[in-house]
């Protein structure tokens, strides 16, 4: 079993559309998580750090259950420009990042 | 800040040949990383670098080897290249703050060993 899973999609939405991504752990002593986007051809750039509590940065909200060992990412009313792939990330110690293989998200109009 | 760069872009390599792929950050950031990115898949770590002088291996170090001599640079040298070893190399940094570190990551080298 991988360390960090996530449905590889792909996902194709019409605009507007509300999607979800899982993304589970298999070590219960991860401590960070964060979820990337990465353009095609591009590097990944952060996109929000998930907090225990939840957190949510305008159209996009990250949970954590740590209870079940998973990560969740939802993007309301999604914008042709969210089209990506969207990489999980889990730290067990400070400094190594495990990478899920990302899940790639396609809005059509 | 340029933030974190790395050269060259894109270069092709003879099975055999050896190159360095080259990393430099200046925002100061005590960690250093290098991952490589098959098709399709996720981010692999290689090695990584918690400050100058003190490297340990990741995921998938094999065939590979880094030094870290100042905090900006972080080289990752590829001896006797083989066709596995064809890949896009990121090389990233973060600055730890206690456990939630954000890693920024440069454009990436694309790398082809025929």
């Amino acid at each position: 079993r991988k360390e960090v899973e996530q449905d590889p999609g792909p996902f194709n939405v019409p605009e507007g559309a509300t999607v979800a991504f899982n993304c589970t752990y298999s070590n219960s002593a991860s401590q960070s998580f964060f979820w990337y986007r990465q353009d095609c051809r591009k590097e990944p750039k952060l996109l929000m750090s998930v907090y225990s509590s939840g957190n949510e940065d305008g159209r996009f909200t990250a949970q954590l259950n740590r209870a079940s060992q998973y990560i969740s990412l939802l993007i309301r009313d999604s914008k042709l420009s969210d089209s990506a792939t969207y990489l999980c990330a889990v730290n067990v110690n400070a400094g190594k990042s495990t990478f899920g293989d990302g899940t790639t998200l396609t809005v059509k109009p | 800040n340029a933030g974190v760069t790395q050269t060259p872009k894109f270069r092709i390599l003879k099975i055999g040949q050896s190159m360095t792929l080259q990393c430099a950050q200046d925002m100061n950031h005590n960690y250093m990383y290098w991952y490589r990115q098959d098709p399709g898949m996720g981010l692999k770590l290689i090695y990584y670098s918690v400050g100058a002088g003190i490297t340990d291996k990741g995921e998938v170090p094999n065939g590979y080897n880094v030094s870290r001599s100042t905090t900006e640079d972080f080289p990752l040298r590829l001896e006797l290249a083989a066709p596995s070893q064809t890949s896009v190399y990121f090389c990233a940094s973060s600055y730890a703050q206690g456990r939630k570190e954000t890693q920024y990551f440069g454009p990436g080298t694309r790398l082809l060993v025929l």
